[in-house]
């Protein structure tokens, strides 16, 4: 069965640290790979996707993933992160199947410590 | 630019009644979903509907009915309402396999 993991429920870092958010998935074939955030409060805002190409993907407000299909997993990161990233963080996977589901993780929530 | 909306932010509701919660998307998508979420159990798909008048029953579609007449229209209906489906709701669309677009969401709470 698809299923999407992110182990990690809640992270603080220190404004300006470097942030790595894990998902790890299950799936039979090659996925769509998705990251969304979420602010409080608010609807979920796509940060970055993966189809296909270049494993390492560049998305908005500077983060990037990488995907490695030997660990299945597409894991998030920024160099240095500011206080207005904190925040709920929702990895997802998706079918190449235009009529399927996509999956989504439990979510990490980000706090940052000034 | 890429729009979904929802008809309220906020609701409150009495345990019994009738609750419609709409969303409207401009993008012309096939794929419609309605989500609920709550603290620590992440979202939880209710229906889906890939075409209009068609629907498919997600991951807990207990106490929930949906509709959708037109292509950019998809409604949540509680047919009575009750306290253990005060939650956020979000709407989202997609088309084909490409990424899936989020509402603002519907914070309803039932009394």
């Amino acid at each position: 069965a698809q299923s999407v993991t992110q182990p990690d429920i809640h992270i603080t870092v220190s404004e300006g640290a470097s942030l790595e958010l894990r998902c790890n998935y299950s799936y039979g074939a090659t996925p769509y790979l998705f990251w969304y955030v979420q602010s409080p409060g608010q609807g979920l805002q796509l940060l970055l996707k993966y189809f296909s190409g270049d494993t390492l993907v560049q998305g908005i407000k500077g983060f990037e993933a990488e995907f490695k299909r030997s660990q299945s997993s597409f894991n998030l990161r920024k160099p240095s992160v500011h206080w207005s990233d904190a925040a709920e963080y929702f990895c997802a996977v998706g079918a190449t199947s235009s009529a399927s589901k996509i999956i989504f993780g439990s979510g990490t929530r980000l706090s940052i410590r000034p | 630019d890429v729009k979904v909306t929802q008809s309220s932010r906020y609701l409150v509701k009495r345990t019994g009644e009738k609750v419609f919660l709409e969303c409207v998307q401009d993008m012309d998508h096939e794929n419609m979903f309605w989500y609920r979420q709550d603290p620590g159990l992440g979202l939880r798909l209710i229906y889906f509907s890939y075409d209009v008048k068609m629907k498919e029953k997600g991951d807990i579609p207990e106490g929930y009915s949906v509709s959708r007449e037109k292509k950019e229209r998809f409604s949540l209906i509680l047919e009575s309402a009750s306290t253990n489906q005060t939650s956020m709701y979000l709407c989202a669309s997609r088309g084909g396999v490409d990424t899936q677009y989020f509402g603002p969401g519907t914070r309803l709470t039932v009394l």
